[in-house]
């Protein structure tokens, strides 16, 4: 069974912060997502990898910046952490090429930025 | 652009009565669809898709290109089925990205 682990389940960080948030996968995932869930807008896509070192921009990458050195593990950066970036932070995986390219999610990461 | 839209926020169905969640995407291309849930305290999983034709858990989902749409249905709901629910829409660029809906709270009453 696939397992996306998290490595907060919860976070509270400060105006101004650097906020690393970590997510590491253990099936050889090519493709890793960071996606921020919020009431009312759904799973919004930050930053997506879809292989070591590379990255591409999703619909809301302002503030954000990612880095995949490993295939296992794809972190998401918040540079200097504000307020409207307190949400609930999913990390997903998927396989290239898998039937219907189902993704595969962690339990998520509750930052709160003070 | 791809884009889904969920019209329903939230929606109760009593328990032993039909679901029907809604689920329509704006797409050029020949659309991948999915139906994800997320049970309470648990994580995000994929509950369907579209080219399997598959029912989960009681749920089948029909792709309509006509109408674009791919609504999420139950027959007889159950008080387990109380989740939220995601429709989500990939495409052929290439890349495995996914677009997702607003999500629909269910909340099935006793």
């Amino acid at each position: 069974d696939v397992k996306v682990t998290q490595s907060s389940r919860y976070l509270v960080k400060r105006t101004g912060e650097k906020v690393f948030l970590e997510c590491v996968q253990d099936m050889d995932h090519e493709n890793m997502f960071w996606y921020r869930q919020d009431p009312g807008l759904g799973l919004r896509l930050i930053y997506f990898s879809y292989d070591v070192k590379m990255k591409e921009k999703g619909d809301i990458p302002e503030g954000y910046s990612v880095s995949r050195e490993k295939k296992e593990r794809f972190s998401l950066i918040l540079e200097s952490a504000s307020t409207n970036q307190t949400s609930m932070y999913l990390c997903a995986s998927s396989l290239t090429g898998a039937p219907a390219r189902a993704q595969h999610f962690g339990d998520g990461t509750r930052l709160s930025i003070l | 652009a791809q884009r889904v839209t969920q019209p329903e926020k939230l929606l109760s169905v009593f328990k032993g009565a039909p679901v029907e969640l809604k689920c329509n995407y704006s797409y050029s291309g020949s659309p991948e669809l999915f139906w994800y849930v997320q049970y309470s305290r648990q994580r995000l999983q994929l509950l369907l898709r579209h080219i399997s034709r598959e029912s989960i858990k009681g749920f089948t989902a029909d792709l309509n290109k006509g109408e674009t749409s791919f609504h999420l249905k139950k027959p007889f709901a159950q008080e387990e089925d109380s989740a939220m629910y995601y429709c989500a829409l990939g495409n052929n660029f290439g890349n495995e990205k996914l677009t997702f809906g607003t999500g629909t709270r269910l909340t099935i009453i006793p």
